[in-house]
């Protein structure tokens, strides 16, 4: 198994551009996470999608953030329009093969800077 | 608001000793509590958990405490060694949802 896959491993972009972070996660998972992570707050949960519906949202700071997920093996995370204190490391993480919710697989995060 | 609190936000220990890291938590739904280690350019991994219906759970150098009427749970590691330098993150589980705390910052001298 290839673990979750998160692209790009970084990206680097000018304030007030757009962002897009994208996950795969494990096949069978049918649960997805986007956490962001930074030194101040440590690892926040943004968004959390169960069976591809987004469950609950009430983590994301603002409407500039958007995620979606089409289908059960994609999701996005989009950033419009980004700002400098947007920067931190993006984590996807998915659980859930056979009806076990108890273990979160991360991806390697995306590190995200906004100048 | 910060679900789950954790400190120290950094330590160090000689290798050898015992580091210990606490967390706190409020909310009485939490019925899962594990622990993640993350090494620097990776993504946290799941290292041991508990049930609120345990006070301790064992793996090798790991070990939790939970104290359920505290709504307190610390993890020990025993013998500690270079390669268990890392960040360390406590997490609470409530229905399919996980809290993360700030994490801890171990540094193992050797």
């Amino acid at each position: 198994d290839a673990g979750v896959i998160q692209s790009p491993r970084h990206e680097v972009t000018e304030m007030g551009q757009e962002v897009t972070l994208r996950c795969k996660p494990i096949s069978g998972h049918n649960s997805l996470f986007w956490y962001r992570q930074t030194m101040m707050r440590g690892l926040e949960l943004l968004i959390y999608f169960n069976n591809n519906v987004p469950i609950d949202d009430s983590g994301m700071p603002e409407d500039r953030f958007s995620a979606k997920m089409p289908n059960a093996s994609f999701s996005t995370l989009k950033i419009q329009p980004s700002e400098p204190r947007d920067s931190a490391v993006y984590f996807c993480a998915s659980a859930g093969r056979g009806g076990s919710n108890e273990k979160l697989f991360f991806g390697s995060g995306t590190q995200l800077s906004v100048l | 608001q910060q679900q789950v609190k954790q400190s120290p936000q950094s330590l160090i220990v000689q290798k050898g000793g015992i580091s210990i890291i606490n967390c706190a938590y409020e909310n009485t739904a939490f019925d899962y509590f594990p622990w993640y280690q993350q090494f620097p350019g990776k993504g946290p991994a799941l290292l041991i958990a508990i049930r609120p219906d345990v006070s301790e759970k064992k793996e090798g150098r790991f070990t939790i405490s939970f104290n359920k009427s505290a709504k307190q749970f610390s993890l020990h590691i025993m013998d500690s060694q270079p390669g268990d330098s890392a960040t360390y993150f406590c997490a609470a589980r409530t229905g399919n949802q996980f809290y993360f705390g700030t994490g801890t910052s171990l540094t193992v001298i050797p």
